[in-house]
């Protein structure tokens, strides 16, 4: 049972450097959605998608891109890494109520 | 736009003993979801219990109940008997019932320590 699964795990980058964070799900779900975690913060939205070829932006999306060519990958792109981006990454799908999130991608901008 | 407040960075209990985290909300929603995570030192995201708001009957799960008070928005989660494995932050989150993605709007957590 895969479920959400994020690649990678963690990951150092200097500023101004490019990546994408990976997220592939194997439920079949219509919704999928990234959150960043900030210490005191909680997880904030950053974009979602409600299904292939459908994406929007949540509350921080600056700075990050995404696109959504099938149901199951939902990748999330850093333009030009800057040390704000330093963070941790959530991955997250969902069908019905509730969401089921991948285990994360621990980002360090130099 | 939904806000949620979690007012206690961080708490600590005897193990065995009974603890509450406190959650307040802020919608102009009248029907929505409300949702207890759990994160431990693994990062894993761990859907604790879950409420529907136009239940008035409080969920439970197991050693996990909650005090949903819908007038005063507020949504508190007792751990029953605690163990060591509960030490985790917990993170209480809003998912409106009509928004478009499953949207959920989180609440800064709480770091809870079970002590031995």
């Amino acid at each position: 049972n895969a479920g959400v699964t994020q690649t990678p795990k963690f990951q150092v980058l200097k500023t101004g450097q490019s990546m994408t964070l990976q997220c592939a799900q194997d439920m079949n779900h219509e919704y999928m959605s990234w959150y960043r975690q900030d210490p005191g913060m909680g997880l904030r939205l950053i974009h979602y998608s409600v299904g292939a070829g459908i994406t929007d932006q949540g509350e921080v999306p600056n700075g990050y891109n995404v696109s959504r060519s099938t149901t199951e990958d939902f990748p999330l792109r850093l333009l030009s890494a800057a040390p704000s981006q330093t963070s941790v990454y959530f991955c997250a799908s969902s069908r019905g109520v509730g969401a089921f999130f991948g285990q994360g991608t621990r980002l360090t901008v130099v | 736009a939904q806000t949620v407040t979690q007012s206690q960075p961080e708490m600590s209990v005897q193990e065995a003993e009974t603890v509450t985290l406190s959650c307040t909300y802020d919608t102009s929603e009248s029907n929505y979801y409300l949702f207890w995570y759990k994160q431990p030192p693994s990062r894993q995201m761990i859907l604790v219990i879950r409420q529907e708001a136009y239940k008035q009957q409080n969920a439970t799960e197991n050693r996990f109940s909650v005090n949903f008070q819908k007038a005063a928005k507020s949504f508190s989660l007792k751990i029953s008997d605690s163990q060591l494995g509960d030490t985790a932050m917990y993170f209480c989150a809003f998912m409106g019932a009509f928004n478009a993605g499953n949207m959920l709007t989180f609440g800064g957590g709480t770091r809870l320590m079970v002590k031995p």
